[in-house]
């Protein structure tokens, strides 16, 4: 079964950082680009970052960019998200998904993050 | 990069059909065919409905279908069921760059 499981959510405060991983599985995790997707409680879905199959391409949301760092690794089948600098408006679900054929086909069940004092 | 913009809802009775819009610009949707829409039940994981402006994915019933014109992608939903009840989200690439622009959702209701 093709999936994708996040870890690595929780609690912290404003200025403090996390790091979320993505467990990937069922499918040949090196052959594929991958995403961060976040979604506010209540709100629409916003894509946060790109990361390509052997990171040769890296892209970042503005409101994230210099803060996250996308990173992966293939022989793991995994993907990881560090998030510095934390803001109140950084909390969300925060979901991992493939990308295949210019559409993101499979998503995980998501992690939550909450930034608050 | 701005969010396409989608109806904030939508509803329609068992086995009518109903669609809903999605635009955006030619930076976006009418800049690419590439246009997608994805479907959310509460407190769950999105799932692609329609990718590459009107493929279904396997599994996907073929009650859903895609289409675009210029700046404008639309998903129509027929023979309404009880289980389409959902938040809709389209999605366009938009570049290589910042590959991924999100509507604002609609939240269909099967009356």
């Amino acid at each position: 079964e093709v999936q994708l499981v996040e870890s690595g959510g929780g609690l912290v405060q404003p200025g403090g950082s996390l790091r979320l991983s993505c467990a990937a599985s069922g499918f040949t995790f090196s052959s594929y680009s991958m995403n961060w997707v976040r979604q506010a409680p209540g709100k629409g879905l916003e894509w946060v970052s790109y990361i390509g199959w052997n990171t040769n391409f890296i892209y970042y949301a503005d409101s994230v960019k210099g803060r996250f760092t996308i990173s992966r690794d293939n022989a793991k089948n995994s993907l990881y998200l560090q998030m510095n600098s934390l803001r109140v408006e950084d909390r969300a679900v925060y979901y991992c998904v493939r990308d295949v054929n210019y559409a993101l086909d499979i998503w995980g069940q998501g992690t939550m993050v909450t930034v608050s004092s | 990069q701005s969010a396409l913009t989608q109806p904030p809802s939508a509803s329609g009775s068992p086995g009518q059909s109903v669609t809903i819009s999605c635009t955006g610009t030619s930076s976006d949707v009418g800049g690419y065919n590439y246009v997608s829409w994805y479907q959310q039940h509460p407190g769950k994981a999105p799932k692609l409905m329609i990718s590459e402006v009107n493929k279904r994915p396997s599994g996907v019933p073929d009650r859903f279908s895609g289409s675009k014109s210029g700046n404008t992608a639309s998903l129509t939903v027929s023979g309404l069921q009880a289980e389409d009840e959902a938040d809709y989200y389209c999605c366009s690439y938009a570049g290589s760059s910042n590959p991924w622009v999100f509507g604002g959702g609609t939240k269909l209701t099967v009356l």
